[in-house]
């Protein structure tokens, strides 16, 4: 099954961009990419997903590899209230697999 | 608010023990997932039901089984309860089989402690 990989943890400034990375080099063609976070004391909630273009929302960008080995989810501009573990999550399309990675814990400070 | 409701919010419970936990999905929703989080062990994930039939199967204990009602509700049942299983227990639903075809809403959680 395919694994992700992430950073512990990163910090930022208050209105910086944040680019929060995951390795997912066993990827298959099928594979989507998600993106969750989880604020304190909530549970997880969606952030973004992908399959092979780069993908934009109100939220967050998501930028993937050429390769599809590894993805970016870039905060344009952190606020407090986008302190959080952030989780890259691969999907296989038959649906068989939710394969969670450590998850980034994201620091903001103003 | 997510939409998708857990029962009860907190649990507390002897070792050796049987629980069960609770879970209504988002009106509409036909999949429902069940996650353990420990301080240890981060979000993992335990089985999912599609429409009432099991679709994809994680890191679930042999102690632990669910499953989806006819009217979507799930209940997930630990059993034999260790200190080890004490945890936060979240469910979440989807109106898909797969993420892919939609988002992933989760419910407060369930937190149980084992004594």
């Amino acid at each position: 099954d395919a694994k992700t990989t992430q950073p512990n943890s990163m910090e930022s400034n208050e209105e910086e961009p944040v680019h929060l990375p995951c390795n997912h080099s066993t990827i298959s063609g099928t594979d989507y990419i998600h993106w969750y976070r989880q604020l304190p004391s909530q549970g997880p909630e969606y952030v973004i997903h992908g399959l092979t273009s780069n993908v934009n929302n109100r939220m967050a960008s998501l930028a993937i590899a050429e390769d599809r080995k590894s993805s970016t989810l870039i905060l344009h501009r952190a606020t407090l209230r986008d302190a959080a573990v952030y989780y890259c999550i691969l999907e296989n399309q038959a649906g068989t697999a939710l394969i969670f990675g450590k998850g980034t814990t994201l620091s903001v400070s103003s | 608010d997510s939409g998708v409701t857990q029962t009860p919010k907190h649990l507390i419970t002897a070792t050796g023990q049987r629980v069960t936990l609770r879970c209504s999905p988002r009106s509409g929703d036909l999949s429902v997932y069940w996650y353990q989080q420990s301080l240890d062990q981060g979000l993992q994930f335990l089985i999912q039901y599609y429409n009432g039939e099991e679709r994809a199967k994680g890191n679930i204990l042999e102690r632990f089984s669910a499953q989806q009602f006819p009217d979507l509700h799930s209940e997930l049942n630990l059993s034999s309860l260790e200190l080890g299983d004490s945890a936060l227990y979240f469910c979440a639903s989807s109106v898909g089989r797969w993420l892919g075809s939609g988002t992933q809403y989760f419910g407060p959680g369930t937190r149980l402690t084992v004594l």
